[in-house]
């Protein structure tokens, strides 16, 4: 058990449709990533959000946004949405901040989204 | 960019040994990180290494040699547990984490 809670859990979409994803960091945890894993794949870097703002992006396009709340926790939105978007998608939380050790990231438990 | 490889599949025995090779060639680098990832579920930290050398915990140990782009996770003692996929990860700034594909580890009775 991480402290890290996502919703929902899996969730079923049709092509061309909107979703969001939510993410509740463990307590104390200012900075969240969310990463997507397709089916036998390692996770991707996706964005990380520290203190509400965007703090890095990988490899997505613009469809793919984000929010941070100033509870640090934190929304993935994917608009268009296309078949190969289909993925676990992940997120963690850690404690990020100049001057700090190096932290682990905690990762939530995933939603498992299906674009049909 | 990050290109960060791994082995796609070992199989092993339990009671035994085995080594899970990564290397990796990134941008940046601020640390290297094992999760263990059964199917269906979220990955859970086992070890990371900033430095060179050897870190042990418990029946896992990692090493990091960063001149060669190397890392390897040592799992002791295998139990059937220990069967799941292993993944490794470069943190680069600020907890951004580059995962390879990971490596699905077998443990045979």
């Amino acid at each position: 058990e991480t402290g890290v809670t996502q919703s929902p859990t899996h969730l079923i979409k049709t092509r061309g449709q909107q979703v969001t994803l939510r993410c509740s960091s463990q307590s104390g945890h200012n900075t969240v990533s969310w990463y997507q894993q397709a089916l036998g794949q390692g996770p991707q870097f996706i964005f990380q959000y520290y203190r509400e703002e965007e703090n890095g992006r990988g490899n997505f396009p613009p469809r793919f946004s984000g929010l941070q709340f100033p509870n640090y926790s934190s929304e993935l939105n994917v608009n268009a949405l296309e078949l190969d978007d289909s993925a676990l998608y992940l997120c963690a939380s850690s404690l990020g901040g100049a001057g700090l050790e190096l932290t682990e990231a905690f990762f939530g438990q995933g939603t498992r989204l299906t674009v049909v | 960019g990050q290109n960060i490889d791994q082995p796609t599949e070992m199989t092993a025995t339990e009671g035994a040994i085995v080594q899970i090779n990564c290397t990796y060639q990134t941008s940046g680098f601020n640390g290297l990180f094992w999760y263990q990832q059964h199917a269906g579920e979220a990955p859970t930290f086992l070890s990371y290494n900033v430095l060179d050398g050897l870190e042990e915990k418990g029946r896992f140990s990692s090493f990091l040699s960063r001149s060669k782009g190397y890392s390897y996770l040592l799992l002791k003692e295998l139990q059937m547990k220990d069967s799941a996929s292993y993944l490794c990860a470069v943190r680069e700034d600020f907890n951004k984490f580059y995962f390879g594909s990971g490596t699905k580890l077998n443990v045979k009775p």
